[in-house]
């Protein structure tokens, strides 16, 4: 079945670092891909997406790029502020799971320090 | 209310108790989405509502858990004989009909069965 692989955590930066957070996914067909982030005592949010291939999505500073040749779709973000801190989740839809199904990575755990 | 919210945010019950969840949905939003988190793990799938009827329930573990939107609004996660591994949070979605709009998340109910 579909499923997505994100980089352990935690991960911990300083301020204005640059941030990459690597997610690969095992689907077959054309997936849409999600980044989700939940802030401290929020629910989860949509940050970007990308429904095809070579698509990028941004938000906020986060960009991530829709490769099927590596099956990836890494999170990137050129300067961190503290206020990034935060669990990030990869997903995708529409494979064999169904469009209407969201599959999760196991999330990240991002701190960012002043 | 501005979100989808999610009732009761803290439950603790005894193995063998029954429990019920309840998510109120963003107004107007006709597909509703159930979400079970555990502990270290990104959101699993357990059940999806188009309307008043379960358009797919293959998420649900096992017959002890239960769905209901009966007015198409207020959806109720039912959880019998509930047991130390149902421990977990229990998030809500909802979105409005089709399958390109965003997904709002609750904050999620979070369970613990001692």
């Amino acid at each position: 079945g579909d499923s997505v692989t994100q980089m352990e955590g935690p991960v911990t930066l300083s301020e204005e670092a640059f941030l990459t957070i690597n997610c690969t996914y095992t689907a077959t067909g054309y997936p849409s891909l999600f980044w989700y982030v939940q802030y401290p005592g929020e629910g989860l949010q949509l940050l970007l997406k990308a429904t095809k291939a070579d698509d990028k999505g941004s938000n906020k500073g986060f960009e991530a790029t829709y490769r099927k040749e590596t099956t990836s779709f890494h999170l990137e973000k050129g300067s961190v502020q503290v206020s990034d801190s935060a669990v990030y989740f990869c997903a995708l839809s529409g494979a064999t799971s169904g469009a209407q199904k969201l599959v999760f990575g196991q999330g990240t755990r991002l701190t960012i320090n002043p | 209310g501005a979100g989808v919210s999610q009732t009761p945010s803290n439950k603790v019950t005894e193995k063998g108790k029954y429990v019920e969840l309840r998510c109120d949905p963003i107004s107007g939003h006709t597909a509703l989405y159930w979400y079970r988190q555990s502990l270290g793990q990104g959101p699993e799938f357990l059940i999806y509502f188009q309307g008043t009827g379960a358009a797919d329930d293959s998420g649900l573990p096992n017959d002890r858990f239960f769905a209901v939107r009966p007015e198409g609004s207020v959806s109720t996660l039912k959880i019998q004989r509930t047991e130390r591994g149902d421990s977990a949070v229990y998030l809500c979605a909802s979105r409005t009909g089709g399958q390109t709009g965003e997904l709002f998340f609750g904050e999620g109910s979070r369970l613990t069965v001692l």
